[in-house]
């Protein structure tokens, strides 16, 4: 089972500044098969990235995705309001398809 | 518009059974892959189960396998949950979630609102 350690557990930025957020995999994740959700309070999670760097449908070009092999990176440009939530990513490459286990993106 | 409308859960005791249900429009179901994840009370997500478009191929968490059963029916549009043994560390929201592709199992775009199973005496 690949084990997904997201870095850090919280982070706490102001509107308008660089969020980087990492998801460091326990052996390689084949393919890049990589994904990351955003999930805000009582909501279902959205997904933003699949393939590491490939954004789904109707996310903003603020975000970006990137890396390969072990480690993988969510970048946010430029924080909006709406930004701040709950982050995890996702190895899709083999069964068991193991979640990391969140970083939580709060307003400082 | 895709939807995802789960059912099913509620209050079952240690050693129990429940059977949770996740009706589907929008979308050709038999084409795509649907999983079930789970959340904890104030924790993260896990990922439970998943199945082919066809249900030809399952896949299990460690933590289930042996426990919970996948299943489809794919003339009804309905996704199941068949769930044994229930221990109290079970208890969490489950979502189900439709697959991006229709080539693979994961990552998952479509999500229905979850359905909450407690397991408690």
């Amino acid at each position: 089972e690949i084990v997904l350690t997201q870095s850090p557990g919280t982070l706490s930025l102001s509107p308008g500044e660089r969020a980087t957020l990492s998801c460091r995999a326990s052996q390689s994740v084949s393919g890049s098969f990589l994904a990351w959700y955003q999930q805000k309070p009582g909501q279902a999670p959205r997904l933003l990235f699949h393939g590491a760097s490939n954004r789904a449908t109707g996310i903003p070009d603020r975000f970006s995705g990137s890396g390969s092999g072990t480690d993988f990176t969510l970048t946010i440009s430029r924080l909006e309001p709406e930004d701040f939530a709950v982050y995890y990513c996702q190895q899709c490459g083999s069964s068991p398809y193991t979640f990391g286990q969140g970083t939580k993106l709060d307003i400082k | 518009e895709v939807q995802l409308l789960e059912s099913g859960g509620g209050l079952v005791q240690p050693g129990g059974s429940l059977r949770l249900s996740c009706a589907a429009s929008g979308f050709t179901f038999s084409n795509y892959a649907m999983n079930w994840v789970r959340q904890a009370p104030g924790e993260g997500l896990e990922w439970v189960s998943g199945i082919t478009g066809s249900g030809d191929k399952t896949y299990y968490a460690d933590s289930v396998k042996g426990r919970f059963t996948i299943s489809r029916d794919n003339s009804k549009n309905t996704l199941f949950m068949q769930m044994n043994s229930l221990r109290a560390d079970d208890t969490a929201v489950y979502y189900c979630a439709k697959v991006l592709s229709g080539w693979y199992v994961v990552p998952l775009d479509y999500w229905g609102q979850g359905t909450l199973v407690t397991v408690s005496s």
